[in-house]
């Protein structure tokens, strides 16, 4: 079983559209929840991190993390044709290193 | 926020060539030095993780005789696919981890296209 699971997609929505993407995770040891944002050929941005349960909110981004699921989500509300990007979510336990999902593609059509 | 350049952007080299790819944090010091590679429409692969001054931990099936990493300071590290071959083009990324706010953060590159003809 991988540590982290995400659906690839492709994921296409209008714009104005919320968006959900998910992440589901086998370790109960990981602490860390980040989401990074990677536009194409180009290297992944760090978008949101949390470390607890809960709701954590930037502008039209929500990090939500459920630890008992073992799941977490990125909503984006309102999208734009500019969030068009793959989104990776990663996980990581302390000092170690990050386990990525595969990465979602995301495409929001004007 | 945190930056890390990677030099050069795009590579083209001949088959049996090398090739170095730099990677530099540039307003932090990095406790440890990550690169990755990408295939098309695949997430990232973790190759191997390098501290500075010591030996860097190659990531399973990765040869380290292949891909030589040289992690000189603490804002700086090397990558060098030696005797490249086609299947060896791909997109590397860097990544460099610092410890902020009781939070190891890890920052990446902008990625090294590389391409083996």
């Amino acid at each position: 079983q991988k540590e982290v699971e995400q659906d690839p997609g492709p994921l296409s929505v209008p714009e104005g559209a919320i968006v959900s993407l998910n992440c589901t995770y086998s370790n109960s040891a990981f602490q860390y929840f980040m989401w990074y944002r990677q536009y194409s050929r180009k290297g992944p941005e760090l978008l949101m991190y949390t470390y607890s349960s809960g709701n954590k909110e930037d502008g039209r981004f929500t990090a939500q993390v459920d630890k008992s699921s073992k799941y977490i989500s990125l909503f984006i509300r309102d999208s734009q044709p500019s969030d068009s990007a793959t989104y990776l979510c990663a996980i990581q336990t302390g000092a170690n290193n990050l386990f990525f999902g595969t990465g979602t593609r995301l495409t929001v059509i004007p | 926020g945190a930056v890390v350049s990677q030099h050069p952007s795009r590579v083209i080299c001949k088959s049996g060539t090398s090739v170095k790819i730099e990677c530099r944090s540039l307003d932090f010091q990095a406790t440890t030095m990550f690169w990755y590679r990408q295939f098309p429409k695949q997430s990232l692969m973790l190759m191997a993780t390098s501290n500075e001054g010591s030996k860097a931990t190659y990531e399973q099936g990765v040869e380290k005789d292949k891909f030589l990493i040289n992690h000189a300071s603490l804002t700086l590290s090397t990558l060098t696919v030696t005797s490249a071959h086609p299947e060896d083009s791909s997109f590397y990324i860097c990544s460099a981890r610092t410890f902020n706010r009781g939070l190891n953060e890890q920052y990446f590159g902008p990625g090294t296209r590389l391409t083996v003809t």
